[in-house]
């Protein structure tokens, strides 16, 4: 039982250039979503979905893009990275949409030069 | 503007102290979650609370749920150095996700 995966551990851009953080989980999570975590910031909600085909956004959405095709998968798309968004992001995942607990990936750590 | 407001951000304290951290909003949740941080790793959840007025306890934490479920504590007895790491509190947003204070980093040193 693997749990919530993220892909890859660590990842160095060039501004501009476009990437997918991945995110997969073998728990029957309902509700997925990613979080980015700076130093004195806490966790702030990027995206989420509470099923497949439905997405939301959080409250950082800007410059990122999700889908969610199917219940295990839940992508990140950088469309045109910026150094702005050099952090640590992490997905994560509960069974019911409203209420339990979360659990998260390890955590992808990405700087954009 | 943060919806869940953590003080303090930083906790320097000696093996054996209590500390008390706490969690505060202007809005009401239905629930508030605790989870801990360790570096390198993702959050772990410690409790939920519910109940306006809950108490819960976790071997040396105590975590309480305020009255009017706007705010929440959490109070460590005896504090170890294994109480190191970074406490988030959590509560709901738009009905289904789930949003963070921006956490206390403990530090308990021997």
């Amino acid at each position: 039982n693997a749990g919530v995966t993220q892909t890859p551990k660590f990842q160095v851009l060039k501004t501009g250039q476009s990437m997918t953080l991945q995110c997969a989980q073998d728990m029957n999570h309902e509700y997925m979503s990613w979080y980015r975590q700076d130093p004195g910031m806490g966790l702030r909600l990027i995206h989420y979905s509470v099923g497949a085909g439905i997405t939301d956004q959080g409250e950082v959405p800007n410059g990122y893009n999700v889908s969610r095709s199917t219940t295990e998968d839940f992508p990140l798309r950088l469309l045109s990275a910026a150094p702005s968004q050099t952090s640590v992001y992490f997905c994560a995942g509960r069974q019911d949409r409203r209420t339990g607990e979360l659990f998260f990936g390890e955590g992808s750590r990405l700087t954009v030069l | 503007t943060q919806l869940l407001e953590q003080s303090p951000q930083f906790l320097s304290i000696q093996e054996g102290e209590n500390l008390t951290v706490y969690c505060n909003s202007s809005s009401v949740f239905s629930s508030l979650q605790w989870y801990r941080q360790e570096p390198g790793e993702g959050p772990v959840l410690l409790v939920t609370v519910v109940t306006g007025g809950e108490v819960k306890k976790l071997k040396r934490l105590t975590f309480q749920f305020g009255d009017a479920r706007k705010d929440s504590s959490l109070h460590i007895t005896a504090a170890q150095t294994g109480d190191t790491g970074l406490y988030l509190c959590a509560g709901g947003w738009k009905g289904t996700a789930l949003i963070f204070g921006k956490g206390t980093t403990l530090s308990v040193s021997s």
